[in-house]
């Protein structure tokens, strides 16, 4: 069965602009997940789509946002581009909350 | 907040000894806790996992080691190889939440 995709593999943008991420769960999955991986932090939760409702956040400004569509894709938009969000993000779909993960091959954002 | 800790960003061992990975974690609501392996370029993928019923959950080379006393689990790869060179995370989840993940800690296998 297909993995998680996740679209475009690499993106480059300038500050201030804003950016759409998007992530294709394995199919039946109703769980997806969003993390941010920056060198020495790890992952750090950014949020979390259980049939297109916001479970749970993490600790980042509302300029990160998401949102879950019936077929259980989730796309990610961040605006105000910084270049601290400089990083990978990855996305990670499940069965249910807090069951193990599979994530995609993530999306590396650059911010010039 | 970090509920999650790898204290040691790095571990470098030689080919065929045990590599032992530690993580401490805060949060005393975590039921169920996973190991996940990253290569470069690719995402993290699952290694072991273990549920707050058990101390030790074992699968081939690898073994982990739960002490819900001290909110601390470990990795044990024995014997290790050079292909198990890469960054292993820990991560933990409560019933119905979301994961949360430690920092990392690379490892390197010296053939």
């Amino acid at each position: 069965k297909a993995g998680v995709t996740q679209t475009p593999r690499y993106l480059i943008k300038t500050r201030g602009q804003q950016v759409t991420l998007s992530c294709s769960p394995i199919s039946g999955h109703r769980s997806v997940s969003w993390y941010q991986q920056t060198p020495g932090q790890g992952l750090q939760f950014l949020f979390e789509y259980f049939s297109e409702t916001q479970r749970n956040k993490g600790n980042f400004p509302g300029r990160f946002s998401g949102r879950q569509f019936s077929n259980s894709r989730s796309e990610m938009n961040v605006s105000t581009l910084e270049l601290g969000d400089s990083a990978l993000y990855l996305c990670a779909s499940s069965l249910r909350q807090g069951s193990g993960y599979t994530f995609g091959s993530g999306t590396r954002l650059t911010v010039v | 907040d970090q509920q999650v800790k790898q204290n040691s960003p790095s571990l470098s061992v030689q080919e065929g000894r045990i590599s032992i990975l530690n993580c401490d974690y805060t949060n005393s609501m975590f039921d169920y806790f996973l190991w996940y392996k990253k290569y470069p370029a690719e995402g993290p993928t699952f290694l072991i996992s273990i549920s707050s019923i058990k101390d030790k959950n074992e699968d081939g080379r690898f073994t982990v080691f739960l002490n819900k006393s001290a909110k601390h689990l470990s990795l044990h790869i024995v014997p290790s190889q050079p292909g198990d060179s890469a960054v292993y995370f820990c991560a933990a989840s409560a019933f119905n939440n979301d994961m949360r993940f430690g920092a990392g800690t690379r490892l390197t296998v010296k053939p």
